[in-house]
């Protein structure tokens, strides 16, 4: 499995700044995941982390507003732009384990609450 | 329809018993199924896969999957006060991507 580590683990943000968090893995890995779990509910995905393109955004999701990078095999990144309380969510990077089984291993996650 | 559906719970179980978590899912393409334990505040953690029709067991863990029903299950045997969490079902289909059900909470009672 790959070990995946993320920062911040969590942060307090006020209405409008936008955050950018970080996601490295031990290991090179095709495709990197950003989901998004609001309170008291499951994983939504956000968009696909792609190597030397664009993300792929899911319906909802847009780049203005969750601009992501990913300059290597092994690292990407998150904004979260401005922020409104509503973004207020535990946001979660994720990659393919080594195969192609489909499983995924998560970050522990990066817990923003906006003020 | 959601495209993976469980079943939110509380479901509750006594310290010892079975605990039996349920998922269906849409996609009649889909390929790769998987359970993930999520502990409070914690981050996803994956306890099972199944890619075939039939039983899957690890442990105390065993994960049934049936593709006509379009049906995948987890069953926990001797379930432990530890095991109390959301399960998560998660289902991979054609497009690559991991759609995960609402997760189901299971409490395990001394």
């Amino acid at each position: 499995s790959a070990v995946i580590s993320q920062k911040p683990s969590r942060d307090i943000c006020q209405r409008g700044t936008s955050l950018t968090i970080q996601c490295q893995v031990d290991s090179q890995v095709t495709m990197m995941f950003w989901y998004r779990q609001q309170p008291g509910q499951s994983l939504t995905l956000i968009a696909t982390a792609n190597q030397g393109s664009e993300a792929t955004y899911e319906s909802g999701f847009v780049i203005d507003k969750f601009p992501i990078s990913r300059p290597n095999l092994t690292f990407s990144t998150l904004t979260v732009s401005n922020m409104s309380p509503e973004d207020s969510s535990i946001y979660l990077c994720s990659a393919k384990g080594q195969g192609n089984t489909g499983e995924l291993f998560f970050g522990e996650g990066s817990r923003l609450t906006v003020l | 329809q959601k495209e993976v559906e469980q079943n939110s719970g509380p479901l509750s179980v006594p310290e010892g018993a079975i605990a039996s978590l349920n998922c269906t899912y849409s996609d009649r393409g889909s390929q790769s199924f998987f359970w993930y334990r999520q502990y409070s505040g914690k981050s996803p953690e994956l306890i099972m896969s199944i890619y075939s029709n039939g039983d899957q067991e690890d442990g105390r863990f065993t994960a049934q999957l049936n593709k006509a029903s379009q049906y995948v299950s987890l069953l926990i045997r001797d379930s432990q006060p530890s095991d109390s969490a959301t399960y998560l079902c998660a289902v991979n289909g054609n497009t690559g991507k991991l759609i995960f059900g609402q997760g189901t909470t299971l409490q395990v009672k001394p």
